[in-house]
């Protein structure tokens, strides 16, 4: 069982507001990832980091932040949110070997209002 | 670049009947393949996977091989249970790329399969 945690599972909140989404694991993944999964289902990776003090943008552009100051903790940042961030949150991590299977967490659904 | 097609749903069937969901891919390298399951509210699960050609992933009945010649991974289960209601995505890891793993995987857009009683 993969221990991967994320906090709120569920957030709603007014257009401007500044909102942090929590990621933790606990299996000391050197990969971490955060993907926006939209209505319609499709995953896209949003952010990712290879360790500490790393972090890359995905294939989708956001106005979102991510930092990774301790192995464990991945947390992304919204600035200033807009009803066009709605969306569900997930992250993920990995370990270092080959396969590249990723352990996801339960997701934060997010509602801007 | 990397991409990962599948069967569009949504797919109902009746219980105990037999499931297919279509999986093709285009890659560079050697990739690793997966089917991961997503439960209403929740996120996602591995259910199975294949680290090279001709491998055969399985799991809770789920099967499904990693065919090189056809670029295929179709999903299958004999007989399906309503509990199998859910969204399956399969996916491919980038493979090793001069030596260098970068780990990102590539989705497929989903599947619903409902299952009735």
């Amino acid at each position: 069982e993969a221990d991967i945690y994320q906090t709120p599972r569920y957030l709603v909140i007014g257009t401007g507001k500044k909102i942090t989404l929590e990621c933790s694991q606990t299996m000391g993944h050197d990969k971490m990832y955060w993907y926006q999964q939209d209505p319609g289902m499709e995953l896209h990776l949003i952010h990712y980091s290879y360790g500490v003090n790393s972090t890359e943008k995905g294939d989708l552009s956001s106005e979102s932040t991510v930092s990774r100051i301790r192995t464990e903790h991945f947390p992304l940042t919204l600035e200033s949110a807009r009803p066009s961030h709605t969306s569900q949150y997930l992250c993920a991590s990995s370990v270092r070997d080959r396969t590249h299977e990723q352990y996801f967490g339960p997701g934060t659904r997010l509602t801007v209002t | 670049g990397d991409s990962v097609t599948q069967m569009e749903g949504p797919v109902t069937l009746s219980e105990e009947a037999f499931l297919t969901i279509n999986c093709t891919y285009t890659a560079t390298g050697y990739p690793s393949l997966f089917w991961y399951v997503q439960y209403p509210g929740e996120g996602l699960q591995l259910l199975l996977k294949a680290t090279k050609a001709d491998d055969k992933g399985s799991n809770k009945g789920f099967e499904a091989t990693y065919r090189k010649e056809t670029t295929s991974f179709h999903l299958e289960k004999g007989s399906v249970q309503v509990s199998d209601s859910a969204v399956y995505f399969c996916a491919l890891s980038e493979g090793n790329a001069g030596g260098t793993s970068y780990g990102k995987l590539t989705f497929g857009q989903g599947t619903i399969l409902t299952v009735h009683p």
